[in-house]
């Protein structure tokens, strides 16, 4: 049963037209985050969302935004992506405790043209 | 700083060899930590947590707190161990973050 969904899995687009990536989640976990992973590279949180708290990574570029409607979905919107936006993007959830276990979508995997 | 270090980019032993993927890290507090495993074409799924004390497909992990580490270690190596291994932390310090180790390749071969 998939927990965490994310669509599309793979997304082409042009240079500088925005794209917007989705995740769902059925574990009504109240955290959820979007990772961008490159070749061979460990997973870099972009933000998070603590309900419908936003919390921006310092480095995370203005180009990318972030929506959560409720708590089933999160949407990262790249404004204008850029040659350099192609990576894996991964959304995760996890549940506030003591352990902070975070199960993770099948991620997207972006190409910029 | 909180940050977590695997010395190690690819490792690669033989099938039926102990394998040990070293983590470190620093952290102000009490950390969290856990061990994520990304098999090829799989999501990125979590393999153990030092709280757990548990043992997974084999695999054990002790959290040192005076060496500040956390290597996971199995005493005989499959092939299908063949893996992407992340080290990762959290704690209260870091709200609900977890942070990532670089990550260390493992390949078992036969």
């Amino acid at each position: 049963d998939a927990m965490v969904i994310q669509n599309p899995r793979y997304q082409v687009t042009q240079f500088g037209k925005p794209v917007t990536l989705s995740c769902s989640q059925t574990l009504n976990h109240n955290v959820m985050y979007w990772y961008q992973q490159k070749s061979s590279q460990a997973p870099k949180l972009l933000f998070h969302y603590y309900d419908k708290d936003f919390n921006n990574e310092a480095d995370t570029p203005d180009n990318f935004q972030s929506r959560r409607p409720n708590t089933s979905f999160c949407f990262l919107d790249i404004r204008s992506p850029g040659l350099g936006d192609a990576a894996m993007y991964l959304c995760a959830t996890t549940q506030p405790s003591s352990y902070n276990e975070q199960f993770f979508g099948p991620g997207t995997r972006l190409t910029v043209l | 700083a909180q940050r977590v270090t695997q010395p190690e980019k690819l490792l690669s032993v033989f099938k039926g060899a102990p394998v040990e993927l070293k983590c470190n890290y620093s952290y102000s507090g009490s950390p969290e930590l856990f061990w994520y495993v990304q098999y090829s074409r799989q999501r990125l799924q979590l393999l153990l947590r030092h709280i757990s004390r548990e043992s997974i497909k084999g695999f054990t992990a002790d959290l040192n707190k005076g060496e500040t580490s956390f290597h996971l270690k199995k005493p005989f190596a499959q092939e299908e161990d063949s893996a992407m291994y992340y080290c990762a932390l959290s704690g209260r310090t870091g709200g609900f973050k977890t942070i990532f180790g670089a990550g260390t390749r493992l390949f078992v071969k036969a």
